[in-house]
């Protein structure tokens, strides 16, 4: 069984569309996280949400635009892609007692043309 | 904030010898200390984790790291590399208020195991 999952794995578009990423966890967590790693496997927080309100966010384009329809659902979307987005994005789940202990999914790669 | 500094970007090291990744973090108070690890094109994995408990902190596939507060260095190591190892490492922080955690990551270091 998969715990954290994102859909799509991969993932390539045209400058200027707009694009969805899906995540969901079994896991009974309540906080929901985006990390974002560029090409040279740089890794950053974007933003997270707790029981569905958003906690995190990160200095981000407000082109990204997280939505947690419940606590086991995460989804981002991005509008007017631009090259620079391209890259992993990974979702990620913890326990909001336990926020240090971080469960990853296998991440989105995201390329734009 | 706090920061993680990974010294070595690539480790290339011959299978069944030691593995030595580095990193020394920057905090003002007892941080929060994780190793993760990435396999080409998976996602990422727990290896291991200190949170202010014993200082030598084992964790899986036979890794270890041990907090060192005087040389601020939260070093990974593993008596005998095996091939399954060759992967991409992160030193990794949590940092933030109760509530509002997030992890800072290292720049990784990429550690070759040769046959």
């Amino acid at each position: 069984d998969t715990a954290v999952s994102q859909t799509p794995k991969y993932l390539v578009t045209q400058m200027g569309n707009d694009k969805s990423i899906k995540c969901e966890q079994n896991l009974g967590h309540d906080t929901m996280y985006w990390y974002k790693q560029d090409s040279k496997k740089f890794l950053k927080i974007m933003f997270s949400y707790n029981n569905k309100e958003l906690i995190i966010n990160e200095t981000v384009p407000n082109r990204f635009s997280p939505k947690s329809p419940d606590k086991a659902h995460l989804n981002l979307h991005i509008n007017s892609l631009e090259l620079g987005d391209s890259a992993v994005y990974f979702c990620a789940s913890s326990h909001s007692r336990n926020q240090e202990t971080q469960y990853f999914g296998p991440g989105t790669r995201l390329l734009v043309l | 904030a706090q920061s993680v500094t990974q010294l070595d970007s690539h480790v290339s090291v011959s299978e069944g010898t030691p593995v030595l990744l580095r990193c020394n973090y920057s905090s003002s108070y007892s941080p929060s200390l994780f190793w993760y690890v990435q396999h080409p094109n998976k996602g990422l994995q727990l290896l291991l984790k200190y949170t202010s408990a014993a200082t030598l902190v084992k964790g899986i596939n036979g890794f270890e790291a041990e907090f060192k507060k005087s040389e601020t260095s939260f070093h990974l190591t593993k008596p005998s590399a095996h091939m399954s190892d060759a992967a991409e490492y992160f030193c990794v922080v949590s940092e933030g208020d109760t509530g509002r955690r997030a992890l800072t990551f290292g720049s990784g270091t990429r550690l070759q195991v040769q046959p």
